[in-house]
């Protein structure tokens, strides 16, 4: 079946430092999202990504979606402790969305 | 105002008990999803409703049983609790599927 896997597993950075993650599909992705968890939270929509090579920005963080479009990044520049959490990627399938295995990111002041 | 709403928020229960989980949404969105998040995090979809009607039923045990009374409601019930089940359930709505999705708090379910 469809797998989507996220690197790395966990993070550690300096406060300022930036911070990347990538997602990768086992599959051609119609679309992909990307969701951020606080330490006992629940998932928050961060953004969509469609079309080919899309590059989307918000503030500190930048969106990438590969040309091919079965992975995609996600780039925090400048990183600051509110930045703490798990970051999921979510490929689309047939009317669900398989979730990656997540990046944790912890962000020491 | 929430917009989706899950009850209880804490479940705690002995392996062989039935429990229910509830979900509201008053985003007025038509589609419904259950998650379930284990110990490391990972988040897997159990099943989605699109206006009432059941379109996801991954590989999940049939003591697991989905119920949509309605557009705005998709409950959860478990027959015959095990310690496996023991996770974070959530709940998510969104306008339609693929569209983005809105999260739940949370039931943290714990079997002992």
């Amino acid at each position: 079946g469809q797998q989507v896997m996220q690197i790395p597993q966990y993070q550690h950075v300096q406060e300022g430092e930036d911070f990347t993650t990538y997602c990768n599909s086992s599959t051609t992705l119609s679309n992909i999202q990307w969701y951020k968890q606080r330490p006992g939270g629940h998932p928050v929509f961060l953004i969509q990504l469609v079309k080919s090579g899309e590059v989307k920005k918000q503030k500190r963080l930048t969106f990438q979606f590969g040309e091919a479009k079965k992975n995609s990044s996600l780039h925090i520049t400048a990183t600051q402790t509110t930045d703490v959490g798990t970051y999921f990627c979510a490929g689309a399938g047939t009317y669900k969305y398989i979730f990656g295995t997540g990046t944790r990111l912890k962000v020491l002041a | 105002d929430t917009a989706v709403s899950q009850t209880p928020k804490y479940l705690v229960t002995q392996m062989g008990n039935d429990k229910s989980i509830k979900c509201e949404q008053n985003l007025g969105h038509d589609t419904m999803y259950w998650y379930k998040q284990d110990s490391k995090k990972f988040l897997k979809i159990m099943f989605s409703y699109n206006n009432k009607e059941l379109i996801i039923n991954e590989t999940v045990p049939n003591r697991f049983s989905p119920k949509s009374p309605d557009k705005a409601h998709l409950n959860l019930h478990i027959n015959s609790l095990e310690l496996g089940d023991s996770a974070v359930y959530f709940c998510a709505s969104s306008q339609e599927p693929g569209y983005e999705q809105y999260f739940g708090p949370g039931t943290r379910l714990t079997v002992t």
